[in-house]
């Protein structure tokens, strides 16, 4: 069964330091999100994607981040000048077009632990 | 704004024993309706999910859930639990006509002893 990937699987940096989180979704999905979990809080919506451009994001997802699409297969999450506040579990999503675009495929998370 | 709550953070159960896990939401438009499980070192699994129709949904592994709107509420059961059923269970939302962002509650950890 296809499935949603993500590297690493743990990441640690110093902050100040820019990361890149990168996800390779279900190849046929055409719809991308982003969530993260601090520990001990609620999932959270960071951000979504379709067709090349950003559709909706959240407070969290300030200047700091950005998403990109660089080929037909990643998916990139980037935090440009990390903060001790950006330590958590970032999970990726995908969904396909159609009648079951509702239904987000998770990957297994990137935890982000930064010093 | 949606918002979910899931009253319990834990939840231990013996083998066998039936199971609820409660979720409670807030919005002020019509919301499709998830639940996720997270088994240990794993991403999140779509169990169930509501969008319209039969307020009674069936999932996988046995689990099933009841949209209850005048209580604004979404339990997930099951009849009889396992102990493979040991997992954190998220409760979802997305806002009908929203890009279909999800709102998470903060989770149920079912433990089931033998």
């Amino acid at each position: 069964e296809p499935e949603v990937t993500q590297t690493p699987s743990h990441q640690v940096t110093q902050m100040g330091q820019e990361v890149i989180l990168r996800c390779v979704p279900i190849s046929n999905h055409l719809y991308f999100y982003w969530y993260r979990q601090i520990l001990g809080q609620k999932v959270e919506f960071l951000v979504s994607f379709y067709n090349n451009e950003i559709s909706e994001k959240s407070e969290i997802f300030d200047d700091q981040f950005s998403v990109e699409r660089p080929d037909g297969s990643n998916f990139t999450l980037k935090i440009r000048s990390t903060k001790l506040e950006d330590s958590a579990m970032y999970f990726c999503a995908s969904s396909p077009a159609g009648r079951n675009t509702d239904t987000q495929y998770f990957g297994p998370g990137t935890r982000l632990t930064v010093l | 704004a949606q918002s979910v709550t899931q009253l319990d953070s834990q939840v231990p159960v013996f083998e066998e024993a039936p199971v609820e896990l409660r979720c409670n939401y807030s919005s002020s438009v019509s919301v499709y309706l998830f639940w996720y499980v997270q088994y240990p070192n794993q991403g999140l699994q779509l169990l169930l999910k509501y969008l319209s129709g039969s307020t009674l949904v069936k999932g996988i592994n046995g689990f099933e859930a009841e949209f209850n709107k005048s209580q604004t509420s979404f339990h997930l059961r099951k009849p009889s639990v396992h102990i493979s059923d040991t997992a954190e269970y998220f409760c979802a939302v997305s806002e009908v006509g929203s890009n279909y962002k999800l709102t998470f509650g903060k989770g149920t950890l079912l433990t089931v002893n033998p």
